[in-house]
């Protein structure tokens, strides 16, 4: 089993939809949680970060924590065909050793 | 965030050489981390590159084929040694924020023909 698993898409929405991105992990003590955006030919950037139970948004995103369920989410509102891009879930299992596991990825396309 | 910046951007190369990838960050930073790219893939960390230090190397990867140096706080150097089609990948190198997020360099895309 990997240690972050994403749904393997690819996702495709309307513009102006609601994507909805969902990744697991397995490892209980995992403490920090993060999702980049990776466009196709350039490094993943990172655009939400999440630490404790609940939601966090920032602007179009929002993010979902459950650690009960292990469990980790993003939800992007509005989405824009800027948005179509590799969403990459990961999990930080020692806080400050500074490493990240990552999954595999999860591909949106938003058509206009 | 830190900025950084990977040399080269590309390159194509014949099966077994070796290209060194040199990474170069615009701050002082304690860690630094090389990632591995394969097409279609995700991420697989193959090692941290502390200053003052040997490299540590995740499972799968060895100092004998990713000989990494870290000469000071803001500079690291990736070499893939002996290079086979399979080594065909992004490499990346990374650094890590005071929440554990990371950034990464812009990437080197190597292909081993």
């Amino acid at each position: 089993q990997k240690e972050v698993e994403q749904n393997s898409g690819p996702l495709s929405v309307p513009e102006g939809a609601i994507a909805s991105l969902n990744c697991t992990y397995s490892d209980r003590v995992s403490q920090s949680f993060f999702w980049y955006r990776q466009y196709s030919g350039k490094s993943p950037e990172l655009i939400m970060s999440i630490y404790s139970n609940g939601d966090k948004e920032d602007g179009r995103f929002t993010a979902q924590l459950n650690k009960a369920s292990q469990y980790v989410s993003l939800l992007i509102r509005d989405s824009q065909p800027s948005d179509s891009a590799t969403y990459l879930c990961a999990a930080s299992y020692n806080t400050n050793a500074g490493k990240s596991t990552f999954g595999d990825g999860t591909t949106l396309t938003v058509k206009p | 965030s830190a900025v950084i910046s990977q040399k080269p951007s590309r390159d194509i190369c014949q099966r077994g050489t070796s290209l060194t990838i040199q990474c170069q960050v615009d701050s002082q930073v304690t860690m630094m981390f090389w990632y591995r790219q394969q097409p279609g893939q995700s991420l697989t960390l193959i090692a941290t590159a502390n200053q003052g230090s040997e490299a540590t190397y995740e499972s799968g990867f060895v100092i004998d084929k990713f000989p990494i140096s870290r000469p000071n706080l803001t500079f690291s150097t990736l070499t893939v040694s002996n290079m086979s089609p399979e080594d065909s990948s992004i490499y990346l190198c990374s650094v890590v924020g005071g929440g554990d997020e990371q950034y990464f360099g812009p990437g080197t895309r190597l292909t081993v023909t």
